[in-house]
């Protein structure tokens, strides 16, 4: 069964650095998603990616932010620099219109600890 | 705005016994309404789902209603397993202007107790 894959599943950065988290969708997918998941806390949406663009992105979501879709496989969030508050785990999702509206398919995260 | 609320963990039960947790929601127009399941250690895996009023979504033996009139998906199982043992997650989808984007309970843990 196709899945999202994300790498790397634990990332350690410290403050002030940039990471880059990285996913492949489902290869025939066409919406893309990041939200996260601080720990114990609900998972927060930060943004949807259609068509080479942003197609909504929430609060959270601010200029230390960028995605992009640099090929026709990988799909990545960037935080450019990092803070103690970016610690979470990080959840790329992706979903296809028709196959059941709005039902995203989510990656196994990636766990970013900002030191 | 679009919210969801899930009665607060965690929720300890004995293998068999039956299991509920609720959900309620706030949303304009017609949302889509998901349980989503988080296993230890693992990502979040879609459990069922409804898309209109009285749609009953189920798999695994869990089951939960969209019941409009009471803005409500509760999730129900008759008998819980160990390995039922998770977080459960309850978590809407407007129709409108959102895109598709979740939005997403806090979360009820559940353990079951062999």
């Amino acid at each position: 069964e196709p899945e999202v894959t994300q790498t790397p599943s634990h990332q350690v950065t410290q403050m002030g650095q940039e990471v880059i988290l990285r996913c492949v969708p489902i290869s025939n997918h066409l919406y893309f998603y990041w939200y996260r998941q601080i720990l114990g806390q609900k998972v927060e949406f930060l943004v949807s990616f259609y068509n080479n663009e942003i197609s909504e992105k929430s609060e959270i979501f601010d200029d230390q932010f960028s995605v992009e879709r640099p090929d026709g496989s990988n799909f990545t969030l960037k935080i450019r620099s990092t803070k103690l508050e970016d610690s979470a785990m990080y959840f790329c999702a992706s979903s296809a219109p028709g196959q059941g509206v709005y039902e995203q398919y989510f990656g196994p995260g990636t766990r970013l600890t900002v030191t | 705005g679009n919210s969801v609320t899930q009665m607060e963990g965690p929720v300890t039960l004995s293998e068999e016994a039956f299991l509920t947790i609720n959900c309620t929601y706030t949303a304009t127009g017609y949302p889509s309404l998901f349980w989503y399941v988080q296993y230890p250690g693992e990502g979040l895996q879609l459990l069922l789902k409804a898309t209109k009023a009285d749609d009953k979504g189920s798999n695994k033996g869990f089951e939960a209603t969209y019941r409009k009139e009471t803005t409500s998906f509760h999730l129900e199982k008759g008998s819980v397993q160990v390995s039922d043992s998770a977080v459960y997650f309850c978590a809407l989808s407007a129709w409108e202007g959102s895109q598709g984007n979740l939005i997403f309970g806090k979360g009820t843990k559940l353990s079951v107790k062999p």
